[in-house]
């Protein structure tokens, strides 16, 4: 059964940092893209980054480009989402997700097909 | 920046049919996705390239992707299917959701 597990989020200042963790279990997760999406208190859901298996590619959201950072640790099963320069508008439920990815009909499709239960992320003074 | 944009609601008497929209430049030249999520839950994936269903996901979910506009169709809709629904698609490695739609089923 595939089981993704966040952790580490939290209160946090203005200005401060956080890191978030997604364990994964029950599938091979060196095979696989992963994703975070974030949903802000009553909104809609937020992409928010992507990565490749091996860490060659990674992809933010305008937003967040140059303050969060996407990794991962194929060993452990384990992704991460670096945030620094955290301000009100990164408060909200960060959910970690997989990337299933198929070329068909000559081109690429993702989709995110598991996702967590979420952990909440809160910056406030 | 890629944009998708749906209804904010949609509402549907229970065992008529709800459709939802999702409409974006060209989308019916990309793999359109939907999500249901209902309140204090995760996001579920009840449609994937354009109108293809998980395991899981009853019949009546279907879904289509032309021109474009990606629609949502619910048949027979059930007071289950209650909840909040987003689309996706992905602009090459940048995922793009839409604002979401409540569905009431009244």
């Amino acid at each position: 059964e595939v089981q993704l597990v966040e952790s580490g989020g939290g209160l946090v200042q203005p200005g401060g940092s956080l890191r978030l963790s997604c364990a994964a279990s029950g599938f091979t997760f060196r095979d696989y893209w992963m994703s975070w999406v974030r949903q802000a208190p009553g909104k809609g859901l937020e992409w928010v980054a992507n990565m490749r298996q091996d860490g060659s590619e990674k992809t933010y959201v305008d937003s967040v480009r140059g303050r969060f950072t996407i990794s991962r640790d194929n060993a452990k099963n384990i992704l991460y989402l670096q945030m620094i320069s955290l301000s009100a508008e990164d408060t909200g439920v960060y959910f970690c997700a997989r990337v299933e990815r198929e070329f068909i009909y000559g081109r690429h499709s993702y989709y995110l097909d598991y996702w967590g239960l979420g952990t909440l992320v809160t910056v406030s003074s | 920046s890629y944009e998708l944009t749906q209804p904010p609601s949609v509402s549907v008497s229970p065992g008529q049919t709800a459709s939802i929209t999702c409409s974006g430049d060209k989308l019916g030249d990309k793999f359109a996705c939907w999500f249901q999520q209902k309140p204090g839950q995760s996001p579920v994936l009840v449609i994937y390239q354009n109108n293809k269903r998980p395991s899981g996901i009853p019949e009546r979910f279907s879904g289509s992707n032309s021109g474009n506009t990606a629609t949502l169709t619910i048949s027979a809709t059930q007071a289950m299917d209650e909840g909040d629904y987003y689309c996706q698609a992905w602009d090459s490695t940048t995922g793009v959701f839409g604002g979401g739609t409540k569905l009431t089923v009244l």
